[in-house]
């Protein structure tokens, strides 16, 4: 039930395309759901985050979509730039935060 | 302020042997938790303390264990080490209310087991 599906493990986008990752969950007492940014020898950072009261939230090039009935949310980077090139993580949460794998995401130039 | 902190950065160990992480958590902060990042792994939930108190706990065996100080500051302790807990080490802490909020990570402890 904690277990958080990521897909794809790897991307890699034209600079100025979109990226997309999709993550799964079956927990459904999950009500938040953090997306975060690794970069490489660095620390996670939070990007953008969704509760479960929510169905879209955007920061500028980045948007979360959440679609509670499927267990299922998605992050949406735009106008894809060399310093997106991270690793993502989703995370689900309701008292503590299950993580997806990551996804190695490269902008090609 | 200041973020937060891990001690050591780097450690080496051989098997048998414990080992003893520190994490200092952003000031305010009350919630630590502590996860183990390995490659193709993500990041395994170990546990959380909030007021000096284990609030949650991961899937990791009893060698795992921790402690949180009056001032947040934290600890994780790792008893007969195997060749599967290299891994780094990544504690995060967070305002700590009944509402999950964003957790800030710090740079986290690499500790490899030979």
């Amino acid at each position: 039930g904690e277990n958080v599906e990521q897909h794809p493990s790897t991307l890699s986008v034209q600079e100025g395309d979109s990226a997309v990752i999709k993550c799964t969950y079956s927990d459904s007492a999950s009500n938040y759901f953090p997306w975060y940014k690794q970069e490489l020898g660095k620390r996670p950072q939070l990007i953008i985050d969704i509760r479960s009261n929510v169905g879209e939230k955007k920061d500028q090039r980045i948007a979360v979509t959440l679609n509670k009935t499927a267990k299922h949310f998605s992050l949406h980077i735009t106008e894809t730039q060399p310093e997106d090139s991270a690793v993502y993580f989703c995370a689900r949460g309701d008292y503590k935060l299950s993580f997806g794998a990551g996804t190695t995401v490269t902008v090609r130039a | 302020k200041a973020g937060v902190t891990q001690t050591p950065r780097y450690l080496i160990k051989t098997r048998g042997q414990q080992v003893t992480l520190s994490c200092s958590p952003i000031s305010g902060h009350r919630s630590v938790s502590w996860y183990q990042q390995t490659p193709g792994q993500g990041l395994q939930f170990l546990f959380e303390y909030f007021s000096e108190t284990q609030r949650n706990k991961g899937n990791f065996p009893g060698r795992f264990s921790g402690r949180q100080f009056s001032n947040s500051r934290s600890e994780m302790n790792v008893s007969t080490l195997e060749l599967g807990d290299s891994a780094l080490y990544l504690c995060a802490s967070s305002v700590g209310d009944r509402e999950l909020n964003e957790q800030f990570f710090g740079p986290g402890t690499r500790l490899t087991v030979l």
